[in-house]
Parts: C-alpha cells; structure tokens; sequence
C-alpha cells in the first residue's frame, strides 16, 4: 500500500495570508489527524477527522481550521497567517474504526509540509 | 492539560554505547506508543504497550512498561549511527487526542 502523502511539501507565505494543506491517507483508512511540529513546542495534536465528522480537537485558535472528504482525503487551512505558525505540518491516518476509548490506534505519518511564514 | 515528561532531551553517545530514554505521567497510562523520527524526516511507529510491566524487544530496543503503568522506557544497546534520530513517547489520555513527549534527540559519535 501506498503510505500518507502530504501536498506541498514546501510552502512560503506571508504574514496575513492563508493557506491550505492537503493530505491523502493510507487506502482504507478513514481517520485523519493532523500534527504541528516545531522546535519549541514539539508535537502538537491539531485535530482529528473520521468520516468526514471532526472527532477531536487541539487546542489551537480558530484560525486552524480542516475538512475531510467523502474518500478520506483531508484538508488543513490556517486563515491570517502569523510568524509563529511557521512549522512542520504533519498529517497522519490510522486504521480507526468505532473510536473506542482508550484509543489504541497507531499513527501513520506523511512526510509533512514545511511552511514558512515570513 | 495532560502531559507526558520525556528525558533526557538531548543524549549524545559514543557508537557501541547503550540509550535510554524515559516517559512519565502523573496519571496512569491506558497504554504508550513509542515512534522514531530520524532527521528530516517524519514520525514512524516503533511498538505499543499495553499491559503493567510489559517488556517488548525489537533487536537491539528493549521496551518496558512500568508496573504502575506511569512511566515507560525505551533502551537501545550498543548504538550504531542509524539510531540517530529523536524518539518519542506517545499516549492517548482517554480522549484520542495522542499526546507526544518532547522527544529524546540522540545522536552518535562515531
């Protein structure tokens, strides 16, 4: 099977802009999440998509905000881009089914998308 | 919120040397996940812990569970350069959201 594949793989922006990130999981997988990944605060939990339905979420503002289609394939959006939202976006599927507690699911990871913002 | 304490954060060692890195929470794990991350690339999954004191071996990585399930390690016996990476601890805290440590950045002195 194919694995998690992210696009771009590279971003430049300016503050202000926005932006959005695409991401298409393992075949087969329904659950989506994704991660933000930067030196200081180390992997952060952005949110999590389930069939098309958002099932959990970080805590990150507003400005982050995802969709997920009817074949699985997600989106990320950061509206009004700031400095600090420079980092490495990280998308991740799992073979989640019912989301039963405790979650034992194992994370796939793509290769990311690295955005600048400047 | 919930978090998972990693140390150390950084570990240099001389190629042939052991590591280890541990994991520890305040509350009692439902279960960890360790995953490798080597430079420049993304998070791949290593192994899962379940039970009270499990101890899993994957060649030269021993990985255990701690009896109260609060804490976990991950130990690597004599090193060799393709270790270099930052290895993580990860839970889920009951909710889904998986939470990651801060990561163990080791690196090999060849």
């Amino acid at each position: 099977k194919a694995g998690v594949t992210q696009t771009p793989r590279y971003l430049i922006k300016t503050r202000g802009q926005q932006v959005t990130l695409s991401c298409s999981p393992i075949s087969g997988h329904r659950s989506v999440s994704w991660y933000q990944q930067t030196p200081g605060q180390g992997l952060q939990f952005l949110f999590e998509y389930f069939s098309e339905t958002q099932r959990n979420k970080g805590n990150f503002p507003g400005r982050f905000s995802g969709r997920q289609f009817s074949n699985s394939r997600s989106e990320m959006n950061v509206s009004t881009l700031e400095l600090g939202d420079s980092a490495l976006y990280l998308c991740a599927s799992s073979s989640s089914t019912s989301g039963g507690i405790p979650s034992t699911d194992t994370q796939y990871f793509g290769p990311g998308t690295r955005l600048t913002v400047l | 919120g919930q978090q998972v304490m990693q140390i150390p954060q950084y570990q240099h060692v001389q190629e042939g040397e052991d590591f280890t890195t541990y994991c520890n929470s305040s509350t009692t794990l439902s279960n960890i996940q360790w995953y490798k991350q080597r430079p420049g690339g993304h998070p791949v999954f290593l192994i899962q812990l379940v039970k009270s004191g499990e101890v899993k071996k994957q060649k030269r990585l021993t990985f255990q569970f701690g009896e109260a399930k609060k804490n976990s390690s991950l130990h690597i016996t004599a090193t060799q350069t393709t270790d270099v990476g930052t290895y993580f601890c990860a839970v889920y805290f009951g909710n889904e959201k998986l939470t990651f440590g801060t990561g163990t950045r080791l690196t090999i002195i060849p």
